[in-house]
């Protein structure tokens, strides 16, 4: 059975930083792509970022609101995805979900979820 | 970016009853476009991929259909299970979500 779960969640003063991450099993994570999507209060979904296998080049891309403060990084070695969030705003509020991503057939979407873990930046 | 809009924002059926939602998008997508349930407290399950596509589990009741800029999510016949918040999302450039469809129960 996939399971994904999310850790690290929780208050941070804006401009600070937190660490989130997701533990995966059930599946070869290292033939997995891997995403962040996440979902303010009451709102719908945004995906924050993807990243690759390293057999596709491990490569990176980001939504435009968090470009140049979030990082994705993933240990292969631990089945763990990892989601660095810098310089926080107000409106990185959100739940935030790990989720596996297949680029080709069957299941050619987001097809797993964690059930996610919330950030919230407050002073 | 490209901007799926989805209608209608809510849908008040009963048990037994068709669904039919729209998902129409700024530019086309081709057939990149997938649907999710969400239930309250839940994160997003996988119904559909590329247009017409059930994923894995997913039971027949739930149909997908369209291409280009207009889309359609049908559920032949609501089951209780069924009441919750529809997405959609397109994969043709980068990834953006609807804003969902609610179905309630009338």
């Amino acid at each position: 059975e996939v399971q994904l779960v999310e850790s690290g969640g929780g208050l941070v003063k804006p401009g600070g930083s937190l660490r989130l991450s997701c533990a995966a099993s059930g599946f070869t994570f290292s033939n997995a792509w891997m995403s962040w999507v996440r979902q303010a209060p009451g709102k719908g979904l945004e995906c924050v970022g993807r990243i690759k296998t390293k057999t596709d080049g491990g490569t990176t891309d980001y939504a435009a609101p968090v470009k140049g403060r979030f990082t994705i990084s993933r240990d292969d070695s631990k089945n763990t995805l990892y989601l660095q969030m810098n310089s926080l705003k107000t409106e990185d509020t959100a739940v935030y979900y790990c989720t596996t991503y297949r680029p080709l057939p069957p299941n050619s979407a987001f097809d797993y979820w964690g059930q996610g873990t919330l950030v919230t930046v407050s002073s | 970016e490209i901007v799926l809009t989805q209608s209608p924002a809510t849908l008040s059926l009963s048990p037994g009853e068709r669904a039919t939602l729209s998902c129409r998008a700024s530019q086309s997508v081709s057939s990149y476009l997938a649907w999710y349930q969400q239930k309250p407290g839940q994160a997003p399950r996988l119904l559909i991929y590329d247009a017409s596509n059930r994923a894995t589990g997913i039971p027949a009741r739930f149909r997908g259909s369209g291409s280009g800029t207009d889309f359609t999510l049908t559920i032949s016949s609501l089951e209780p299970e069924d009441f919750a918040v529809y997405y959609c999302q397109q994969r043709s450039n980068w990834f953006t979500f609807g804003g969902g469809t609610k179905v309630e129960i009338k």
